[in-house]
């Protein structure tokens, strides 16, 4: 079964704005880790963010902050002040502990137009 | 070196051939991690190595996909009898604690295999 869920496939946003890239996941253990890699067209993964399933409070990374709403199981990505260097693929993925694989969503293609 | 790294950066190869990709883990990492990325999906688990730990080989697609590894260093991912369907960019990571909730894993600029 899908773990882990990227509706969005495309994502366009103006530079300087706010955007936001959705995340849902699925898992029945009470102890997880989400992590946000971008993927730039070069094709290396950049870790962005983590958010652990027990903090209280959402993960922040300077530009980067996670909409961690454990009830529904999502964990949104807010890129804000967007710059034309964030047009990129943007993965989700969660590690649930114990397990030694990480699983990805889809991905969503953002791009930033000037 | 500062970080992972791969090799070659690009392979194409013929149907039926054997191929074998190679990862250079972060110096002190214990974790490796090998995935494969096919064109505009997410990443696919392969196999995980912990140490001296048997790994874990519950991602790799079928028997043509082995991989090893020698101690905490170097990994080699081989595919026999490469199909087109192999055709994929697989990416290499590694972290430094295996376990726990947090691990991030910094990835390699992986090999992108070309099956014609």
């Amino acid at each position: 079964a899908q773990k882990i869920t990227q509706t969005q496939p495309g994502m366009f946003v103006q530079e300087k704005e706010a955007v936001t890239l959705d995340c849902t996941y699925d898992t029945s253990d009470p102890s997880y880790g989400l992590f946000w890699y971008k993927q730039p067209s070069s094709g290396e993964m950049i870790f962005l963010i983590y958010q652990g399933s027990y903090d209280q409070q959402n993960a922040t990374e300077g530009r980067y902050s996670l909409n961690f709403q454990k009830a529904r199981k999502s964990a949104n990505l807010v890129i804000s002040a967007s710059q034309l260097g964030d047009s990129a693929m943007y993965f989700c993925a969660m590690r649930e502990e114990g397990d030694n694989d990480m699983r990805f969503g889809a991905g969503t293609r953002l791009t930033v137009k000037p | 070196g500062a970080g992972v790294s791969q090799s070659p950066s690009n392979k194409v190869t013929e149907k039926g051939k054997d191929v074998e990709l190679r990862c250079d883990p972060i110096s002190g990492h214990t974790a490796l991690y090998w995935y494969r990325q096919r064109l505009g999906q997410g990443l696919e688990f392969l196999i995980y190595f912990q140490g001296n730990s048997a790994p874990d080989k519950s991602g790799l697609p079928s028997d043509r996909f082995s991989a090893e590894r020698t101690g905490e260093s170097v990994s080699t991912l081989t595919i026999q009898r490469t199909q087109q369907e192999d055709s994929a960019v697989y990416l290499c990571a590694s972290s430094f604690v295996p376990g726990g909730r947090y691990n991030e894993q910094f990835f390699g600029p992986g090999t992108r295999l070309t099956v014609l």
